[in-house]
């Protein structure tokens, strides 16, 4: 299995603050990763596909990078409906796996 | 609008099965792969498997000699069978639409990109 591993695991940030999660995956997935939010008692959303497409409907303040194993998330200006956790996906290869999550908390 | 319609037992005891249905309304459902994925509590997503309107499944291989998905076309609607639960499988269970886009390798690829509103399963004697 590829294990998708993320980091920070948690991270304080501000209204308006730039915030970058990273996740890396222990082999090469080219760019078959997705960027999921999840609000509490909420399902994921979808953000981000193929590393850098915008899902629909996502505002153009996610952006996604990366190719290979290594990839960024980025939120450009940190509103208070982003604090959310957030999760990585690859689909290279079966089985589909997850990161670990990244907290984004109001600091 | 899509939507994802999920229900089963909320309830229940070690060595039984988990049994879970899926309805889509409001769109295609032969265009699709159908998943399903869970998240214990707290904790991060697990990927338990996905199929194709045809019948064709993939499993997770973790999960693979407890866990069957199926597809009722009829009803536009796929199932999710787990047999021996234990309270490690306690868990929200989550049904989910893949979509395919095309890219430079000549091949489809398929994401996750709409979740139905979850189902928190508990196993506890």
């Amino acid at each position: 299995d590829i294990q998708m591993t993320q980091s920070p695991s948690s991270l304080s940030a501000s209204v308006g603050d730039r915030v970058t999660i990273t996740c890396r995956a222990s082999q090469g997935i080219s760019n078959y990763l997705a960027w999921f939010q999840q609000k509490p008692g909420k399902a994921p959303k979808s953000l981000i596909y193929a590393a850098s497409n915008l899902q629909s409907g996502v505002p153009s303040k996610f952006s996604g990078s990366g190719s290979g194993t290594d990839f960024t998330l980025t939120i450009s200006s940190l509103q208070p409906e982003d604090f959310a956790i957030y999760y990585c996906q690859q689909y290279n290869s079966y089985p589909r796996t997850f990161g670990g999550g990244t907290k984004v908390e109001i600091k | 609008q899509v939507q994802l319609q999920q229900w089963g037992a909320g309830l229940l005891k070690p060595s039984e099965t988990l049994s879970l249905t899926c309805a889509v309304s409001g769109g295609s459902f032969s265009d699709y792969y159908w998943s399903w994925i869970r998240q214990p509590p707290g904790k991060g997503l697990e990927w338990i498997g996905e199929i194709h309107h045809s019948g064709s499944t993939t499993y997770n291989p973790s999960l693979k000699n407890r866990v069957t998905i199926s597809v009722d076309t009829s009803k536009n609607l796929f199932s999710l069978k787990l047999t021996s639960v234990t309270a490690a499988d306690t868990a929200v269970y989550y049904c989910a639409r893949e979509i395919s886009y095309y890219d430079s390798s000549d091949h489809y690829h398929w994401y996750l990109d709409l979740w139905g509103r979850g189902t928190l399963v508990t196993v506890s004697s």
